[in-house]
């Protein structure tokens, strides 16, 4: 079971990119690592998702090097909506793995975005 | 709106009750998870359905039940409630299908909040 760590919490200001890491050294051959955000009293959003190298997509970046026990979320040019928690999650819904079992979110790193 | 809707959005309820928190997935989706969120506790994973299938267990209790009905609605059934069993419980829903670059997506309700007096 992969675990993940991150920040607990960072700081931006509005306009700024914001590079957010998660560390997860024991990564398996099938796990896909997977990016979610989440604002109070709501369910997490689906970011963005990768296996390996760079994903972009029209609102992050995802950078994976290529031992891949590690990946960072990138935003850019953050905004005052984008403060909220973003959790890092290492796994795979492929259903023949029943791949459920393995989808650990961590604590989370909260983003605050100021003027 | 993530197409997947769960009921009552609020429950409150005094200790050694049972309720039943209900979730419909997404249009098309085979695949519903519950997630339990205490506060400033990450969300942990409690059971998978498949198609009517449990698929996956996490760390849900023996005092905690589910099942997947034939038209993929889930029930999640809590009993013998305890104070720290208040939490928010969320359902999501995936395709479970293979390939493309949302392919983990899971979509999540808008929760649950379960109170225990």
């Amino acid at each position: 079971l992969a675990k993940t760590t991150q920040p607990i919490s960072m700081d931006s200001y509005e306009g700024q990119e914001v590079n957010i890491t998660c560390s997860h050294n024991n990564i398996a051959t099938n796990d896909y690592i997977t990016w979610y955000q989440q604002f109070p009293s709501q369910g997490p959003r689906f970011i963005i998702q990768g296996y390996k190298t760079k994903v972009t997509n029209e609102v992050a970046s995802l950078f994976i090097p290529a031992d891949r026990k590690s990946s960072t979320l990138s935003l850019p040019r953050v905004s005052l909506s984008d403060t909220a928690v973003y959790y890092c999650l290492v796994g795979s819904l492929h259903i023949l793995t029943g791949g459920g079992n393995k989808l650990t979110f961590g604590t989370g790193t909260q983003l605050k975005v100021e003027l | 709106d993530s197409g997947v809707t769960q009921t009552p959005k609020h429950l409150i309820t005094a200790t050694g009750q049972r309720v039943t928190l209900r979730c419909s997935p997404r249009s098309g989706d085979l695949s519903v998870y519950w997630y339990q969120q205490s506060l400033d506790q990450g969300l942990q994973f409690l059971i998978q359905y498949y198609n009517g299938e449990e698929r996956a267990k996490g760390n849900i209790l023996e005092r905690f039940s589910a099942q997947q009905f034939p038209d993929l609605h889930s029930e999640l059934n809590l009993s013998s409630l305890e104070l720290g069993d208040s939490a928010l419980y969320f359902c999501a829903s995936s395709s479970g299908l293979a390939g493309g670059p949302r392919y983990n997506e899971q979509f999540f309700g808008p929760g649950t909040r379960l109170t225990v007096l």
